[in-house]
């Protein structure tokens, strides 16, 4: 089975710094990858993804991850923070489901705080 | 607008009943998926269905119930042998097929608290 680990619950970052938000996936097969956004009491939003082509992903506001598979890694970032992007953020995986289709196993989140 | 509906946002649950929470989506997507979200431990997958009429468990399905009765609709109940529900749900909805880039797509989700 697929799997994700995001290293750092917590992440603290001062407004205008890198950002820097880690996920390492095992997966047996090429990996599909995303990266979604959650605010306060809302659903997910899809940042990025990677499925096939360039590793070099890039995103909405900002954002890009890099797909490496020699260290099976899909670290996020964006170059100078923001306020607006203090939320949480998920890595996931795709995999394949009985009946065809495709199911994602979440990591266990990145909070992102933004400060002044 | 296109888009997923989850009702309500919040629902309190006395011990020992069922309750329903409801998901609508006009993406006209085949797959429909239900994720149960605690603090701590990211989302995990109660249910899902490729199909109309169609429906599988996935890794946390005890306690909770499904229907596919509709393409756009998947009406998600916990029921009373759920031990823990209360939670943050989220339904989800994808175009269906092979190909296992599809993109997910969420709901606003529902509170479930017990009290």
């Amino acid at each position: 089975a697929q799997s994700v680990t995001q290293l750092g619950s917590h992440v603290s970052v001062s407004e205008g710094a890198l950002v820097l938000l880690r996920c390492n996936y095992s997966s047996s097969v090429p990996p599909y990858l995303f990266w979604y956004v959650q605010y306060p009491n809302q659903g997910l939003q899809l940042l990025l993804k990677y499925t096939t082509g360039a590793t070099l992903v890039k995103g909405i506001n900002g954002f890009e991850a890099e797909f490496k598979k020699s260290e099976t890694s899909f670290h996020l970032t964006k170059p100078s923070a923001h306020m607006s992007d203090a939320a949480e953020y998920f890595c996931a995986v795709s995999d394949m489901v009985t009946g065809g289709g495709n199911k994602l196993t979440f990591g266990t989140g990145t909070q992102l705080k933004v400060e002044l | 607008d296109g888009g997923i509906t989850q009702s309500p946002k919040y629902l309190f649950r006395k011990e020992g009943q069922n309750v329903t929470l409801s998901c609508e989506q006009n993406l006209n997507h085949d797959a429909m998926y239900w994720y149960r979200q605690d603090p701590g431990q990211g989302l995990r997958l109660i249910y899902y269905s490729q199909i109309v009429n169609d429906f599988q468990k996935g890794d946390i399905a005890e306690g909770y119930s499904v229907s596919r009765e509709k393409k756009e609709s998947f009406p998600l109940t916990v029921t009373s042998a759920q031990k823990n529900p209360t939670a943050f749900y989220l339904c989800a909805s994808s175009t269906g097929g092979q190909v296992s880039g599809n993109t997910i797509y969420f709901g606003e989700g529902s509170w479930l608290t017990v009290v």
